[in-house]
């Protein structure tokens, strides 16, 4: 099983540019969300999606864009990176409450760097 | 609007000493879950535990315990007997109502010095 995978893992851009990081799973999950991690911090919701084509924003979500138009597939967009945006960014899934535990699935991570 | 609150950043402990991580949450929702995830020092991230709103039973896995308290808010988790391979970052978390939308605190450093 693959579960959730994030590509790519490292990543590092100059101000003002744009990319988009990938997110994927095989579960079948209704949810996905994606976090930053930064010290000190703990993980920061960024935006979430309950299913396709439904997504919503989270705790810090300027600078950034989602969009859900397959159960399993879940793209952050940096539309003009900026250095506060240089973190390592975690792609979650999991079934909902009802249909499991509601743990989270997470990515390997990715690690972003705007210089 | 829900948050976690971990006030422990870090915390060093020798091996075989218990331990106990606090966390307080905040919700206004009578329906909510809590969860515990650990991140050992190769960054990805591990599922412990997860608590409903409606059942305060206290459980224990081995060598780690949680002890939920909705008079308090609280939800802390012992590690009994702390062993090396238990330093890790150790979070809290939230999701209210249908469980879509998870909080996590801040994180504690645990560090187990053999």
């Amino acid at each position: 099983n693959a579960g959730v995978t994030q590509t790519p893992k490292f990543q590092v851009l100059k101000t003002g540019q744009s990319m988009t990081l990938q997110c994927a799973q095989d579960m079948n999950h209704e949810y996905m969300s994606w976090y930053r991690q930064d010290p000190g911090m703990g993980l920061r919701l960024i935006h979430y999606s309950v299913g396709a084509g439904i997504t919503d924003q989270g705790e810090v979500p300027n600078g950034y864009n989602v969009s859900r138009s397959t159960t399993e597939d879940f793209p952050l967009r940096l539309l003009s990176a900026a250095p506060s945006q240089t973190s390592v960014y975690f792609c979650a899934s999991s079934y909902s409450v009802w249909r499991g535990t509601g743990e989270l699935f997470f990515g390997e991570g990715s690690r972003l760097t705007v210089l | 609007a829900q948050k976690v609150t971990q006030a422990q950043t870090e915390i060093s402990v020798v091996e075989k000493e218990d331990v106990t991580l606090d966390c307080v949450y905040e919700t206004r929702d009578t329906t909510y879950y809590l969860f515990w995830y650990k991140q050992p020092p190769s960054g990805e991230l591990v599922f412990l535990i997860r608590r409903n709103s409606f059942d305060e039973q206290n459980e224990i896995s081995g060598r780690y315990s949680w002890n939920f308290q909705k008079s308090t808010s609280s939800f802390n988790f012992t590690i009994t007997a702390s062993q090396v391979v238990d330093s890790a970052v150790y979070f809290c978390a939230l999701s209210e109502g249908g469980g879509f939308k998870t909080i996590f605190g801040a994180g504690t450093r645990l560090f187990v010095k053999a």
